[in-house]
């Protein structure tokens, strides 16, 4: 019940293209996704983060679709660019006293010119 | 502003040695602490987390153990390394008492000979 799988495990994605990692998860008491980026040799770091309340939130070239229902969510990069090539996590967890992400096993992202 | 130190960033250890990662975050008081591992493949995962000085949970049953001798310092140790101990250890803080964004440091890189 604490599992969120996330797919694909690489994509490699032209210039200017769109990028879509999905996930999905088992725990309905999950009520905070996160998206993290990482770089190589780096610890990751927060991009963008939704909340069960609405079923889409968009920051810059970034989104995050929500489906309640269907217990997925999944991130979407606009016209992708070489920069944006990493490692992007999914994660998940619920409300409390502490952030207690469980995370998905990563997508590797590149971004050719 | 907020920051965290992780030290060392590599080590290589023979089996059976001990271990200690330290971590410290400075610029924030009373924050949320983690200890993350990161295996190729299998995401993140949470291995201890604590709330306050002295209170540790655990959530995996492992080698391994954590101390949070001060508000803002959190170690991770061992008495003997095995084989299974390497990756990539993430060291993180959120604010306390709420979930919410995790802040990681920049890792430190255990290969167990």
């Amino acid at each position: 019940q604490q599992q969120v799988k996330q797919s694909p495990q690489s994509l490699i994605v032209q210039k200017g293209g769109i990028s879509i990692i999905n996930c999905a998860y088992e725990n309905t008491a999950f009520d905070y996704f996160p998206w993290y980026q990482q770089f190589p040799g780096k610890g990751p770091a927060l991009l963008i983060a939704i909340r069960p309340d609405v079923s889409e939130k968009k920051e810059g070239r970034f989104t995050i679709s929500f489906n309640k229902s269907a217990k997925q969510f999944s991130l979407h990069i606009m016209d992708s660019q070489p920069g944006d090539s990493a490692t992007y996590f999914c994660a998940a967890s619920r409300s409390g006293t502490a952030s207690k992400l469980t995370f998905g096993t990563g997508t590797r992202l590149q971004v050719t010119l | 502003s907020q920051t965290i130190h992780q030290w060392p960033a590599t080590l290589v250890q023979p089996v059976g040695s001990p271990l200690s990662l330290e971590c410290t975050v400075e610029g924030t008081s009373n924050p949320n602490l983690y200890w993350y591992r990161q295996a190729a493949g299998r995401g993140l995962q949470l291995l201890f987390y604590s709330v306050g000085i002295g209170q540790i949970s655990s959530e995996v049953p492992q080698n391994l153990s954590a101390s949070r001798p001060q508000d803002r310092q959190f170690i991770l140790s061992s008495k003997k390394l095995l084989l299974s101990d390497s990756g990539f250890y993430l060291c993180a803080w959120s604010v306390g008492g709420a979930t919410g964004e995790l802040f990681f440091g920049e890792g430190s890189r255990l290969t167990v000979l």
